[in-house]
């Protein structure tokens, strides 16, 4: 069963910190990975992709992936309350096909 | 209207209901998706279209039956469903299946 592993939290984060949010998968053939926010009562959207190994940054976001041990990672500098959402880790199974982790909610403390 | 609009955004219906979702994509992609999400679960893929062509039904029990008559819109019709069917149905749109998915607001369902 391919699966994809999120803690659910809280994770609960000072704001400026660095946050940082983890996602395991089991598919090692797996070559496409994203991270999606979704704010209360509101759909999932896309902030990073990542593709090869190594760290991906976006502004404030970096993606960190290591295909060896199966996990992707998303780093948030500078951590403001908007920040505060759900954190969704999704990994391609096949075209068309992604599994889905069930998410990380993260609250940021001003 | 820009993105992905879904319609209607709320819906509560009996179980001898008959009824639809629609939604509609401005992007100009080609495939379009339905998904389920229940609370404290994964996004669950109910079905997959790529140029009006069905590529995946996850095993989606026949009281759920999709419909695309373009690459544009695409409708989830609903009956003689169950309450464990309540959730939020959301509908996406992509270029190709390349996993960066575009999402509609959603349509909370209640099924009583």
């Amino acid at each position: 069963q391919k699966e994809v592993e999120q803690n659910s939290g809280p994770l609960s984060v000072p704001e400026g910190a660095i946050a940082s949010l983890n996602c395991t998968y089991s598919d090692r053939v797996s070559q496409s990975f994203f991270w999606y926010r979704q704010y209360s009562g509101k759909s999932p959207e896309l902030i990073m992709s990542i593709y090869s190994n190594g760290d991906k940054e976006d502004g404030r976001f970096t993606a960190q992936l290591n295909k060896a041990s199966q996990y992707v990672s998303l780093l948030i500098r500078d951590s403001q309350p908007s920040d505060s959402a759900t954190y969704l880790c999704a990994v391609e199974y096949s075209n068309y096909q992604l599994i889905w982790g069930a998410g990380t909610k993260l609250i940021i403390k001003p | 209207e820009t993105g992905v609009t879904q319609t209607p955004r709320h819906l509560v219906m009996g179980m001898t209901n008959k009824k639809s979702l629609k939604c509609e994509q401005h992007l100009g992609h080609n495939a379009m998706y339905w998904y389920k999400q229940s609370a404290k679960k994964p996004l669950e893929l109910m079905f997959v279209y790529n140029f009006k062509e069905q590529t995946e039904n996850n095993s989606v029990p026949s009281r759920f039956s999709p419909e695309c008559p373009n690459s544009s819109h695409l409708f989830l019709h609903l009956h003689t469903l169950q309450p464990e069917d309540s959730a939020l149905y959301l509908c996406a749109s992509s270029q190709e299946g390349d996993g960066e998915l575009f999402f509609g607001e959603g349509s909370r369902l209640t099924v009583l």
